[in-house]
């Protein structure tokens, strides 16, 4: 199994509500990151969590909080979000460790995204 | 964190192969190159990675410059499902984690 799940698919919320997102895998992997990707955009490292901690915070604001409760779930929880956080938001896993020489690569698999939208 | 720059969009016709360049001029000497690819309404999938020496998958070849300032990645022989937006990517190590910067991508369209 090489599949990141991502639940929901599509979620519409209002800038005073709360509400997760939640990503899930079953390969063993030990690093599991969330992306924000705008229209037209590459995809924006948001966090990276190593062996169920918090590696990477790359400077995201407090309304968005992730959680990783066990090694096969990673959630990020929103709260008070604004219109301009409406993106595609992706999970992706990878083992943990470097990338390893050329035929022994450890890469990364994404899901396929929430599409969030914030009225 | 050094970043990759890449040409907007390329074109190329069917069953021909096809040079997607990638410019990293401050790259780190311990900073990966990675290629993935984002087809539309998916995530983006792996396409080959490097470090110093250029390489070969089955699906495509990595060709790495010297100095490592730029890079290009080959696919042989473009099919219609090669269509997607190609992310040139480096990987350094922070933190313990290897984190992906994402470079600006370069959106192929393959003409039958």
């Amino acid at each position: 199994d090489t599949e990141v799940t991502q639940t929901p698919k599509h979620l519409v919320m209002g800038m005073t509500n709360k509400k997760s997102l939640k990503c899930e895998q079953h390969m063993g992997h030990r690093a599991m990151y969330w992306y924000k990707q705008k229209a037209k955009k590459p995809p924006e490292l948001m966090f990276v969590y190593s062996y169920e901690k918090l590696s990477i915070n790359e400077s995201v604001p407090s309304r968005f909080s992730p959680e990783c409760p066990n090694s096969s779930l990673l959630n990020l929880h929103l709260h008070a979000l604004q219109p301009e956080d409406s993106a595609l938001y992706l999970c992706a896993s990878r083992t943990w460790g470097g990338p390893g020489r050329q035929g022994t690569y450890n890469e990364q698999f994404f899901g396929p995204g929430t599409r969030l939208t914030v009225l | 964190d050094a970043k990759t720059t890449q040409p907007n969009s390329m074109e190329s016709n069917e069953e021909e192969p096809v040079h997607l360049p990638c410019n990293h001029s401050t790259i780190s000497g311990t900073d990966y190159i990675h290629w993935y690819r984002q087809l539309p309404s998916q995530g983006p999938e792996y396409v080959i990675h490097g470090l110093t020496s250029n390489v070969n998958n089955r699906m495509a070849s990595l060709a790495i410059a010297e100095d490592r300032k730029s890079s290009t990645l080959i696919l042989h022989r473009a099919t219609l499902r090669d269509a997607a937006v190609y992310y040139c990517i480096l990987s350094p190590l922070t933190s313990g984690t290897y984190k992906y910067i994402f470079g600006t991508g370069t959106r192929l369209k393959v003409l039958a």
